[in-house]
């Protein structure tokens, strides 16, 4: 079954601090990931798009990685700030698939930065 | 913004009403697509428009009706709505057959059903 599981489902920092949100998935055939931010009320906005090939993807303070052999990314934040505070959604797209149909999202993470 | 603008954002309507809801993308896109994200679960698929025909309907209701008129607009009619209807109704835009990178989301409309 195609699934994509992100943990942990929340997490409290504290301002400044680093940070590491992880995404597992059983899609197949894989396609590229995606990290999306989503603040509330609004739509995701993306962060990073990895294919295969690629291991490590960065957007500012925002660095995402991919092992294509175990299934697993990562998403780190480092020194983070008020503004991260957001849901952050891990996307699958299976490959040969129609679009739509192709994306296979995660629930999400809820980082809250605070002061 | 991000090149896929929503209206209206807020939307409230009784269960007897007829409201819609507008996309349009200034991306040059030729998909685009409605999602119907509710509290504490993942984005749900509704309606796929790939080149203006629609290609998927995932066993959405009836009382909710798209339209795309063309490829850089996308309606999505409301009729005869469920309180439980009440969420936020993203849209999004993709170029589909090359690559297959971009998926660009709208900011939502957030619905409530009273």
């Amino acid at each position: 079954k195609n699934q994509v599981e992100q943990s942990p489902q929340s997490l409290i920092i504290l301002e400044g601090k680093n940070c590491t949100l992880q995404c597992n998935y059983t899609v197949s055939p894989f396609s590229n990931l995606r990290w999306y931010k989503q603040d509330t009320g609004r739509g995701p906005v993306s962060l990073t798009i990895m294919t295969f090939s690629e291991n490590t993807k960065s957007n500012g303070r925002y660095t995402a990685t991919l092992d294509a052999d175990t299934k697993q990314s990562s998403l780190h934040i480092t020194a983070s700030q008020l503004s991260d505070s957001a849901s952050y959604i891990c996307v699958v797209r299976r490959g040969g698939d129609q679009a739509g149909t192709a994306l296979i999202f995660g629930k999400g993470t809820t980082l809250s930065v605070s002061s | 913004e991000t090149g896929v603008t929503q209206t209206p954002r807020h939307l409230v309507m009784g269960m007897t009403n007829k409201k819609s809801l507008k996309c349009e993308q200034h991306l040059g896109h030729n998909a685009m697509y409605w999602y119907k994200q509710s509290a504490k679960k993942p984005l749900e698929l509704m309606f796929v428009y790939n080149f203006k025909e629609q290609t998927e309907n995932n066993s959405v209701p009836s009382r909710f009706s798209p339209e795309c008129p063309n490829s850089s607009h996308l309606f999505l009619h409301l009729h005869t709505l469920q309180p439980e209807d009440s969420a936020l109704y993203l849209c999004a835009s993709s170029q589909e057959g090359i690559g297959n990178y971009g998926y660009t989301f709208g900011s939502g409309t957030r619905l409530t059903v009273v």
